[in-house]
């Protein structure tokens, strides 16, 4: 069936550096690609999201990178700060109704 | 602007007890909604979505149950709790038009205990 992989599972950077994780989807019909944060204890929310007619949306120190044709797409974050700490999650949406999920990286900010 | 909100925030109920957790929407017409639920330290599962009153399409075989009886009111329901139903229960809308996917915006969670 359709599935989304994120890598890596956990993610620990020095304040200031940069942070990357990558997910990669399987259905080839999917156009819809949104990177969700979750605080502990928290609602997962919306960060920012890419549509497969782009390859690349910044949103001050975030920005997501879209390859449709290898089927996989990258969070950035720059500059990173403690706030930053948290769970990510990527999904991916095509025609129906649904989003799948990867299973989420943890990022944790080093002082 | 669009709101959802969430009841009970917490809930701890034995097993083999009933359930009854309520999603409702502001500001919006004829929203997609959707349950997940996120067992501790986990991902997202979706357990059901609903693109219409009365339409709900379930994702994974098991004793709860989902109803929508208003446009913005979606309703997640058990008979009867088991321990593993233990979990963060999220619900979600989306403003989507046709049927291609769109943003979707969790409401605070209702966090459930089984003992």
């Amino acid at each position: 069936g359709e599935n989304v992989e994120q890598h890596p599972s956990t993610l620990s950077v020095q304040e200031g550096d940069s942070a990357v994780i990558k997910c990669t989807y399987s259905d080839s019909a999917s156009n819809y690609f949104p990177w969700y944060k979750q605080e502990l204890g928290k609602r997962p929310q919306l960060i920012i999201d890419i549509r497969s007619n782009v390859g690349e949306k910044k949103d001050q120190r975030i920005a997501v990178t879209l390859n449709k044709t290898a089927k996989h797409f990258s969070l950035h974050i720059t500059e990173t700060q403690p706030e930053d700490s948290a769970v990510y999650f990527c999904a991916s949406g095509g025609s129906n109704y649904q989003l799948i999920w990867g299973a989420g990286t943890k990022l944790i900010i080093k002082p | 602007s669009q709101t959802i909100h969430q009841w009970p925030a917490t809930l701890v109920q034995p097993v083999g007890s009933p359930l009854s957790l309520e999603c409702t929407v502001e500001g919006t017409s004829n929203p997609n909604l959707y349950w997940y639920r996120q067992a501790a330290g986990r991902g997202l599962q979706l357990l059901f979505y609903s693109v219409g009153i009365g339409q709900i399409s379930s994702e994974v075989p098991q004793n709860l149950s989902a109803s929508r009886p208003q446009d913005r009111q979606f309703i997640l329901s058990s008979k009867k709790l088991l321990l593993s139903d233990s979990g963060f229960y999220l619900c979600a809308w989306e403003t989507g038009t046709g049927t291609y996917a769109y943003e979707q915006y969790f409401g605070p969670g209702t966090r459930l205990t089984v003992t």
